[in-house]
């Protein structure tokens, strides 16, 4: 069974730094990535996804992700933040049958 | 406009008092998923259903049970709830049989079980 480890529970930046929130995978067969937001007192909403092709991976809100399979990574990064993207993100991972989620990474950009 | 209605939002409950959360999706969507979600835990399956009256258990089902009688409805049941069930809920659904474009989450479902 496929697993995620999001390696930062919580990211604190200034408003228009760069952002990486960190994603690592681990499974056995071929894997679909995605990305989730989760703006508070919200439902999920989905920011970009891996199935196939490049691995660069352009998402709503100026995100994009890069799938890199020799390091089982699904990185995500924004070049310059603003206050609106406060919110919990959430990395996932899923093998056609399953969906896995990680525990979430808590963003707070600052002014 | 496409979405997943879950209801009630809030809802607190004491222990063993049966209830029903329901969610509804207006996408004729054949995929549909409730899952809980814990600080540190993430969010974790409880429930799918790949389609009218096809269900099975995801990694959290004990002390849960759902239906799918009809493809827009997939009900979360909490026969006699306990105060471990505690939590945010999520419904979800997907235009694929599969998890593969899960695009639409309900609001939430924030129970308290006393």
């Amino acid at each position: 069974a496929q697993s995620v480890t999001q390696l930062d529970s919580q990211v604190p930046v200034f408003e228009e730094a760069p952002v990486e929130l960190r994603c690592n995978y681990s499974s056995s067969v071929s894997v679909y990535l995605f990305w989730y937001v989760q703006y508070p007192n919200q439902g999920l909403q989905l920011l970009l996804k891996y199935l196939s092709g490049s691995t660069l991976v352009k998402g709503i809100n100026g995100f994009e992700a890069e799938f890199n399979k020799s390091q089982t990574s699904f990185h995500l990064r924004k070049p310059s933040v603003h206050i609106s993207d406060t919110a919990e993100y959430f990395c996932a991972v899923s093998d056609r049958n399953d969906m896995r989620f990680g525990a979430g990474t808590r963003l707070t950009v600052k002014p | 406009e496409a979405q997943v209605t879950q209801n009630p939002r809030y809802l607190i409950t004491v222990t063993g008092k049966k209830l029903t959360v329901t969610c509804s999706q207006n996408m004729n969507h054949e995929y549909m998923s409730w899952y809980r979600q814990d600080p540190g835990l993430g969010l974790r399956q409880i429930y799918y259903s790949m389609n009218v009256e096809v269900t099975d258990k995801g990694d959290v089902p004990e002390g849960y049970k759902v239906s799918r009688k009809e493809k827009r409805n997939f009900p979360l049941i909490l026969e006699s709830p306990s105060p471990n069930q505690t939590s945010l809920y999520f419904c979800a659904s997907s235009s694929d049989r599969v998890p593969l474009n899960i695009q639409y989450f309900g609001a939430g479902t924030r129970l308290s079980v006393l």
